[in-house]
C-alpha cells in the first residue's frame, strides 16, 4: 500500500520559470516531510523538509508547502536551471510509534528543465 | 569528511544464490539504513541498525539479514535470491538525532541483477 504518492511521473518546465512537484501522503502518523533529489548514478541527496507544525519551509529557490488538511505537500522551485533536472522524491517519515528515520517514499517525479 | 560508500557498485546473480552487499557510514554517523529500489519505484525500507542492533524492519522477509559493525559499517545479506530482488540497494547513514527526522546520507547504491 502506497502511503506517499506522487502521481505525476514527469515534469518539463523552461529555465527560469516554476517548478511545481506535488506530492500526496494517506498516513496521517506522518509529522516529518522531505525532497530528496536524485541524479543517475548518484543515490539520493536531501534537499529540503517540514514539520508537520508548519506549512512553508523555504531555502533559497526551493520552497515547500504543506496543507495538513488535504494530506498534499508541493515543492516549488523558482527558478528553474536546467541542474534541476532529477527524479525528486517525497517522502514521509513518523516520529512517534515507528522506526525513528524510517522513510516513506514517493515513486519519484522527472524533473526536465530545458533551456 | 567521507561520504557513504558501497560496494559493489554492480553485480550480477542467478536465482537462488545469496549475495553480501557492503556500506562504510559516513564518518560520526551512529544510524545505517538499507533500503530497496526496484524499477520505476520509490525506495523502500528494508531495515535500520543502530548501534550494532537491528531498530526496525520492513514488510521484508527473513532472508533480508544484516549486520552492524564496531565501526558503523554495515553489511546486507539476502539468501535464497528470486528474481523480484533485482534492484538498487541503497545503504543510509545518520547521526542518531537527524535519523530523528530522517535526514539520511545515501550511498549511490548497488545494483543487482538477478537471473
Amino acid at each position: 500500500d502506497q502511503q506517499v504518492k506522487q502521481n505525476s511521473p514527469s515534469l518539463s518546465v523552461q529555465e527560469g520559470r516554476i517548478s511545481i512537484l506535488n506530492c500526496d501522503y494517506t498516513n496521517s502518523m506522518f509529522d516529518y516531510f522531505l525532497w530528496y533529489k536524485k541524479y543517475p548514478a548518484e543515490g539520493p541527496t536531501f534537499l529540503i523538509s517540514i514539520s508537520s507544525i508548519k506549512d512553508k519551509n523555504e531555502d533559497g529557490r526551493f520552497t515547500v508547502f504543506l496543507n495538513k488538511s488535504a494530506k498534499h505537500l508541493s515543492l516549488h522551485i523558482v527558478p528553474s536551471q536546467p541542474g534541476d533536472s532529477a527524479v525528486y522524491f517525497c517522502a514521509a517519515s513518523a516520529r512517534r510509534g515507528s522506526t525513528l528515520g524510517r522513510l516513506y517514499f514517493g515513486r519519484g517525479t522527472q524533473l526536465t528543465v530545458w533551456p | 569528511e567521507t561520504g557513504v560508500t558501497q560496494s559493489p557498485t554492480h553485480l550480477i546473480k542467478t536465482r537462488g544464490q545469496q549475495v553480501t552487499l557492503r556500506c562504510s557510514s559516513q564518518s560520526g554517523h551512529n544510524t545505517v539504513s538499507w533500503y530497496q529500489q526496484a524499477l520505476g519505484q520509490g525506495p523502500q525500507f528494508i531495515f535500520q541498525y543502530y548501534r550494532e542492533e537491528e531498530n526496525g524492519r520492513g514488510n521484508f522477509p527473513p532472508r533480508f539479514s544484516g549486520l552492524q559493525f564496531p565501526n558503523y559499517s554495515s553489511e546486507l545479506n539476502v539468501n535464497a535470491l528470486e528474481l523480484d530482488d533485482s534492484a538498487l540497494y541503497l545503504c543510509a547513514s545518520s547521526f542518531a538525532t537527524s535519523a530523528n527526522t530522517g535526514e539520511l546520507f545515501f550511498g549511490e547504491g548497488s545494483r543487482l541483477t538477478v537471473l
